[in-house]
């Protein structure tokens, strides 16, 4: 099955700085790779996501890019603010023939905006 | 709020108790999943459910059951716990159309301590 990799596990950046947060995947079938942020005392919501069709892909001060070659996708948040401190995660996901589909994560970032 | 609702929001039971946890979603979407997140693991996927029918049963064991009654509601049944099932569990709910991905969107979960 589908293994990803999320690297750092903590990540600590001053306020108005850059993060970027990388993970891998294992299986070159995977298509489809959404990026989810958690705070504490709730649900993972949805950030931004990308399909393999595409290569890089921006919302504002976020943005996720995907090397299908090499397996791996980036997230990269400029501009940090306070409110950008949580744990943010990475998955992959392979869509298969019809029916929904899970989604395999990373173990997540626990990222830390120093004012 | 991402229109996923999950009860209770905290539940502590004994190993011999039974019971349930409910989702429901009021995004109109017609696939619904389990995740289980654990301290230090990534969540994993517990079950899925597309237009009602169960399409993915994750290796979970058998003491947690689900039931998708229709496209809106999720329930987990869960019965001779062990401790090392506490853990948050998260509903999710996606609109499958067939054709490509399309996001899972997540609920509070409801924190789980077996005792």
């Amino acid at each position: 099955g589908e293994n990803v990799e999320q690297h750092p596990s903590t990540l600590s950046v001053q306020e108005g700085d850059s993060a970027v947060i990388k993970c891998t995947y294992s299986d070159s079938a995977s298509n489809y790779f959404p990026w989810y942020k958690q705070e504490l005392g709730k649900g993972p919501q949805l950030i931004i996501d990308i399909r393999s069709n595409v290569g890089e892909k921006k919302d504002q001060r976020i943005a996720v890019t995907l090397n299908k070659t090499a397996k791996h996708f980036s997230l990269h948040i400029t501009e940090t603010q306070p409110e950008d401190s949580a744990v943010y995660f990475c998955a992959a996901s392979i869509r298969s023939g019809g029916g929904a589909d899970g989604l395999t994560f990373g173990k997540g970032t626990h990222l830390i905006i120093q004012p | 709020e991402t229109g996923v609702t999950q009860t209770p929001r905290h539940l502590v039971m004994g190993m011999t108790n039974k019971k349930s946890l409910k989702c429901e979603q009021h995004l109109g979407h017609n696939a619904m999943y389990w995740y289980k997140q654990s301290a230090k693991k990534p969540l994993e996927l517990m079950f899925v459910y597309s237009l009602e029918e169960r399409v993915e049963n994750n290796s979970v064991p058998s003491r947690f059951s689900p039931e998708c009654p229709n496209s809106s509601h999720l329930f987990l049944h869960l019965h001779t716990l062990q401790p090392e099932d506490s853990a948050l569990y998260l509903c999710a709910s996606s609109q499958d159309r067939g054709q490509g991905w399309y996001e899972q969107y997540f609920g509070p979960g409801t924190r789980l301590t077996v005792t």
